[in-house]
């Protein structure tokens, strides 16, 4: 069974400040791949990372930036210099070897305040 | 379009109606999702199709889910004798193909069944 767990369900933050949502993860698969996406207030899911099980190399891109360590099933974001447009719920989700389907975490709720 | 296209994006439906939400993918993609979201939570897997046919339906939660894409493009989710626990934001995705293939998402339908 596969399983995301992200434990903040919401965060609140001021403009410019750092922050970083958490994702842990469960699968018996050696092979599987992780995803971040965005849901803004119209409800349309956007993505924004995949990551590969073998490729443990952090990624930045622009303000985001995302770490991924196997050692402890964690695939973090993090935004730099929040800005309120980042206001939005932030989902984690897996997709293992077998199946197609992506298992999504809880999501947390970003509010960034001006 | 560019994008995956749902519709309606909003049915308000009377208990034990029947109910059909329609899915336009990205032109060409083979691969098609049908995911629940209910208030607060992750988007759940309900079934998925690679071209016309229907691979995996093991999150449809009843026999009155019942869904189809007959010509391998557009998808329709039907759901009959609408109970109050259906009321959810109903998703579509579709990706190219490959098993870690983006899964682009549509704005999702939301139902309400009164």
């Amino acid at each position: 069974a596969q399983k995301v767990t992200q434990a903040q369900t919401e965060i609140s933050v001021v403009e410019k400040e750092d922050v970083t949502l958490d994702c842990v993860y469960e699968t018996r698969d050696t092979t599987y791949y992780l995803f971040w996406y965005k849901q803004p207030p119209s409800g349309e899911l956007v993505f924004l990372i995949r990551r590969n099980s073998f490729d443990e190399q952090n990624e930045i891109s622009g303000r985001y930036s995302w770490n991924f360590q196997k050692s402890t099933s964690s695939f973090n974001f993090t935004i730099t210099a929040s800005q309120v447009v980042d206001s939005a719920v932030y989902f984690c989700a897996l997709r293992g070897n077998a199946g197609n389907m992506l298992t999504f975490g809880g999501g947390t709720r970003l509010m960034v305040k001006p | 379009g560019a994008g995956v296209s749902q519709s309606p994006r909003y049915k308000v439906a009377k208990r034990g109606q029947d109910v059909a939400l329609r899915c336009d993918p990205i032109s060409g993609h083979v691969s098609l999702f049908w995911y629940q979201q209910a208030l607060g939570q992750g988007p759940e897997f309900l079934t998925y199709f690679q071209n016309e046919a229907q691979l995996d339906k093991s999150g449809l939660p009843s026999d009155r889910f019942f869904a189809e894409r007959p010509e391998g493009s557009v998808s329709t989710l039907k759901i009959q004798r609408t109970q109050q626990e259906d009321s959810a934001v109903y998703l579509c995705a579709s990706s190219s193909s490959g098993p870690g293939d983006i899964q682009y998402f549509g704005a999702g339908t939301r139902l309400s069944v009164l």
